[in-house]
């Protein structure tokens, strides 16, 4: 199947600062990226969803000021989360779809764990 | 709102027995797709079933549909103590995951 490689795959970071989590295709044309949150033994929870050169589009209750997502080529998109705290301590993960996918089969990554002290 | 759920929400079975866990969705689909997640892994997809279709099979897995009652089941043949993994069932409208079914294989 396609790959999907998310980077990094775990970050410890201070309270207050931002980190910036990469989701690349490495052999498909993503044109639709996905960004999920999951906490442990929970389900995924979509954040956003980001199409190559457009604004993401947020779920409700996703506040896009703190989840800065980015999709400006159609192998990259970049997820920030700004001033992060430890209430956003959790495992992110990114899915992609495009051309390929042509039944919607998503990618998957395989996560970034993040822990804010 | 998750727009799939699945049960049971855990299964210990024992190696070589099947496994069978099921998928509840709200709203009508195009398809419908099942994945698998080992602990702290990304997911992989496994199989997708279209609206319809009401019956698929993939090696050691067979999935069933039923878009009437608005449900999916995933079979498990012959199962593995690699197959031990969190299952998700997923639709396509929203690309919204139930909280999915843990499923341990004792060896």
């Amino acid at each position: 199947g396609a790959v999907v490689s998310q980077h990094p795959s775990w970050v410890i970071c201070k309270s207050g600062t931002s980190v910036k989590i990469e989701c690349r295709s490495l052999d498909f044309q993503a044109t639709t990226m996905f960004w999920y949150r999951q906490f442990p033994k929970q389900s995924l929870m979509l954040m956003a969803t980001s199409n190559e050169g457009s604004k993401a589009t947020y779920e409700q209750g996703v506040e896009k000021d703190k989840f800065l997502i980015n999709h400006a080529s159609l192998t990259l998109s970049t997820l920030t989360v700004t001033s992060a705290h430890p209430e956003d301590s959790s495992f992110y993960i990114c899915s992609a779809t495009g051309i390929r996918a042509l039944t919607g089969e998503l990618f998957f990554g395989e996560g970034s764990r993040l822990t804010v002290l | 709102s998750q727009q799939g759920e699945e049960d049971p929400q855990a299964l210990s079975i024992q190696e070589g027995e099947n496994a069978t866990m099921n998928c509840s969705y709200k709203t009508s689909i195009n398809n419908l797709q099942w994945y698998r997640q080992n602990s702290g892994r990304g997911l992989v997809h496994l199989i997708l079933i279209r609206s319809n279709e009401r019956e698929k099979h993939s090696g050691r897995l067979r999935v069933t549909l039923d878009t009437s009652k608005k449900s999916s089941s995933l079979l498990i043949t012959a199962s593995r103590a690699a197959d031990t993994a969190s299952y998700f069932c997923a639709t396509d409208n929203k690309l919204v995951f139930g909280a999915g079914t843990i499923l341990r294989v004792k060896s």
